[in-house]
């Protein structure tokens, strides 16, 4: 059974510092992994997602690996920002059950002024 | 902004009601997936249609039910609503190909009292 897990729960650092942001999977079949960007009472904005067969993804000030092999994907946000505050959500898209995303709880980050 | 919406984006409902939720697609999605997000707590797979056809299904009892429209878009269904069916509700549409990006609505927030 496929397993997200993101590390830190919880992360608040002061504006401009540079992020990693840690997800891991237990089963390494899968279709790809989508990173998301959840703010308050809100739905989820797609920040970047990797192929399978990809490395990495950038997008601005977001890049994100991914290592199949090892279960792992980080998100690396560079120079933080007071906008930046959000909870992050990983998910895989697992190539068995059912094909459908499974998720982690998500990573709250707060950038403070 | 993704083409995605959903409607409402709040409800309230008594124990023991029924409700149905909606959600239009992006253009040129053919393939609708629900997520259950309680707080605090990552997405839950609900089903997913394509084509309208339910093509997987989470771990949710049959009073979860759903549908899809010729023009791609969907609904859900709770019939004698529990308490613990209080969530946020996600509506994400693709294309059927498996390493195509997922676009979230906003979400419609259910309060069941």
């Amino acid at each position: 059974k496929q397993e997200v897990t993101q590390i830190p729960a919880a992360l608040s650092v002061p504006e401009g510092e540079n992020l990693v942001l840690n997800c891991s999977f237990t089963d390494s079949a899968i279709y790809n992994l989508q990173w998301f960007r959840q703010d308050p009472g809100k739905g989820l904005t797609s920040l970047l997602l990797i192929q399978s067969s990809q490395r990495e993804q950038t997008s601005g000030r977001l890049n994100a690996s991914l290592d199949k092999s090892s279960g792992r994907s980080t998100l690396y946000i560079a120079a933080s920002q007071p906008g930046d505050s959000a909870t992050y959500l990983c998910a895989v898209r697992d190539a068995g059950n059912n094909r459908k995303l499974i998720w982690g709880l998500g990573t709250s980050l707060a950038v403070n002024p | 902004e993704t083409g995605v919406t959903q409607s409402p984006t709040h409800l309230i409902k008594t124990r023991g009601q029924q409700v149905t939720l909606r959600c239009s697609s992006q253009s040129g999605h053919n393939t609708v997936s629900w997520y259950q997000q309680a707080l605090g707590q990552g997405p839950q797979f609900i089903f997913q249609y394509y084509r309208e056809e339910e093509n997987g299904r989470g771990n949710f009892p049959p009073r979860f039910s759903g549908l899809q429209f010729p023009n791609y878009s969907s609904e859900l269904n709770v019939n004698a609503l529990e308490l613990d069916d209080s969530a946020l509700y996600l509506c994400a549409s693709s294309l059927v190909a498996l390493d195509t990006e997922a676009f979230f609505g906003q979400g419609t927030r259910l309060t069941v009292v």
